[in-house]
């Protein structure tokens, strides 16, 4: 399986801060790079595909670049509804994978 | 609008076996796109289950394709889990969800294999 490691686990950060979260796979991936947001007790929310698409909804604030192993999810001014765990996701092989999460808290 | 929605029992014994459906409103489920099963534990994070497409090709991750079995119901507009000879590392929130890519293989090149629409999730505890 393809491992997918965040970092860091945890990040403390103001509101209007810039914010960057980094996932490393263990094999290259391509762009088939999924992030997600997840506040507790609710489903995660789709926030970028493909690395660096938008998913329709989402703030311009949150940006997602990189390929083959090394991806970033950025959020350019954190705002207090960006408080949550975010995770990412590989899709280029079987079987699906997902990060372990980084959790963004309030400073 | 497109929703879904997790039922099933929110309790099952060890050995036995693990059913939920999940509804899906505001979409025909024959028209397209992939469906997917996506559990999350503690202990393990989330993980995917396994994908079904309308027409009834399934993929399974193959860490419980032994035990897996996912199904769809057009009439119904439903697709269906079970997950037979549980354990307690089976407790999880297990939630259904559509694949945003219609017209792609899975793990096809122009396959995105992003999860945009979920349902709300319902946890299923695994004890005597």
């Amino acid at each position: 399986d393809n491992q997918m490691t965040q970092s860091p686990p945890s990040l403390s950060a103001s509101v209007g801060d810039r914010v960057t979260i980094t996932c490393r796979a263990s094999q290259s991936i391509s762009s088939h790079l999924n992030w997600y947001q997840q506040k507790p007790g609710k489903a995660p929310k789709l926030l970028i595909y493909a690395a660096s698409s938008l998913q329709s909804g989402v703030p311009s604030r949150f940006s997602g670049s990189g390929s083959g192993t090394d991806f970033t999810l950025t959020i350019s001014s954190l705002q207090p509804e960006d408080f949550a765990t975010y995770y990412c996701q590989q899709s280029y092989s079987d079987p699906l994978t997902f990060g372990g999460g980084t959790k963004v808290e309030i400073k | 609008q497109v929703q879904l929605q997790e039922s099933g029992p929110g309790l099952v014994k060890p050995s036995e076996t693990l059913s939920l459906t999940c509804t899906v409103s505001g979409y025909s489920i024959s028209s397209g796109f992939y469906w997917g099963w996506i559990r999350q534990s503690p202990g393990k994070g989330l993980e995917w289950i396994g994908t079904i497409y309308h027409s009834g090709s399934t993929y399974y991750n193959a860490s419980l394709k032994s035990r897996v079995t996912i199904s769809v119901d057009t009439s119904k507009n439903q697709f269906s889990l079970t997950l037979s000879s549980v354990t307690a590392a089976d407790t999880a929130v297990y939630y259904c969800a559509r694949d945003l890519t219609q017209g792609q293989e899975l793990f096809s090149s122009g396959w995105y294999g992003a999860f945009d629409i979920w349902g709300q999730g319902t946890l299923v505890t695994v004890s005597s």
